[in-house]
């Protein structure tokens, strides 16, 4: 069934280190792949998203990168800083699930990120 | 612009009670989404709308009902609450109609359930 998949469940790094968060998605179907950060207690927000027909896409110390042969997308965080630690979900569509054109989400069961001064 | 908001923040129920949470948008957001999360099981579907008057199931939809009378409500009830319930809810909106294509989704700030 509809699925998605999220490495590591928890991370922890250096600040000023590298983080990475892998997910992979069942459907080919699957359109848009957005990634949320929750921090304790508040609400989930979107820090980026991706489309089906790009391959890569930045925002200052943040990218996502996308394998549609693979089904599976990046979440790279460079330069990290304490205030990044939070849960990350990524999110893949699925069309055959309703919800429009671009379908509902499932979400990955989330990654937390631990940034150490 | 106050955005998604949630009603009520908490709320402690005993078995077998019901309740109805309310999800409020001023966005003009065409759908609206129930959502439950649970520790370690990310974020899981409950029902949908895509427009007033129209519901549908997503991925947990036993024993939650929804109604979408007005645009903007999204309303989710519990007929006959069970201990499995507890959960923090988010409710989230996209798709502002003849705006700019965006399928972001726009969350609440949640509501903690907890049932005894």
């Amino acid at each position: 069934g509809e699925n998605v998949e999220q490495h590591p469940s928890t991370l922890s790094v250096q600040e000023g280190d590298s983080a990475v968060i892998k997910c992979t998605y069942s459907d080919s179907a699957s359109n848009y792949f957005p990634w949320y950060k929750q921090e304790l207690g508040k609400r989930p927000q979107l820090i980026i998203d991706i489309r089906s027909n790009v391959g890569e896409k930045k925002d200052q110390r943040i990218a996502v990168t996308l394998n549609k042969t693979a089904k599976h997308f990046s979440l790279h965080i460079t330069e990290t800083q304490p205030e990044d630690s939070a849960v990350y979900f990524c999110a893949a569509s699925y069309p055959g699930l309703g919800g429009g054109s671009q379908g509902n989400l499932i979400f990955g069961k989330g990654t937390k990120l631990s940034v150490k001064p | 612009n106050a955005g998604v908001t949630q009603t009520p923040k908490f709320r402690v129920l005993k078995t077998g009670q019901s309740m109805t949470l309310l999800c409020a948008q001023d966005m003009n957001h065409e759908y609206m989404y129930w959502y439950r999360q649970d520790p370690g099981m990310g974020l899981r579907l409950i029902h949908y709308s895509v427009g007033e008057g129209t519901t549908a199931k997503g991925e947990v939809p036993d024993g939650y009902n929804v109604s979408r009378l007005k645009k903007q409500n999204f309303l989710l009830g519990l007929e006959s609450a069970a201990p499995s319930q507890t959960s923090v809810y988010f409710c989230a909106s996209n798709w502002a109609s003849g705006g700019a294509l965006t399928y972001e989704q726009y969350f609440g700030p949640g509501t903690r359930l907890t049932v005894t």
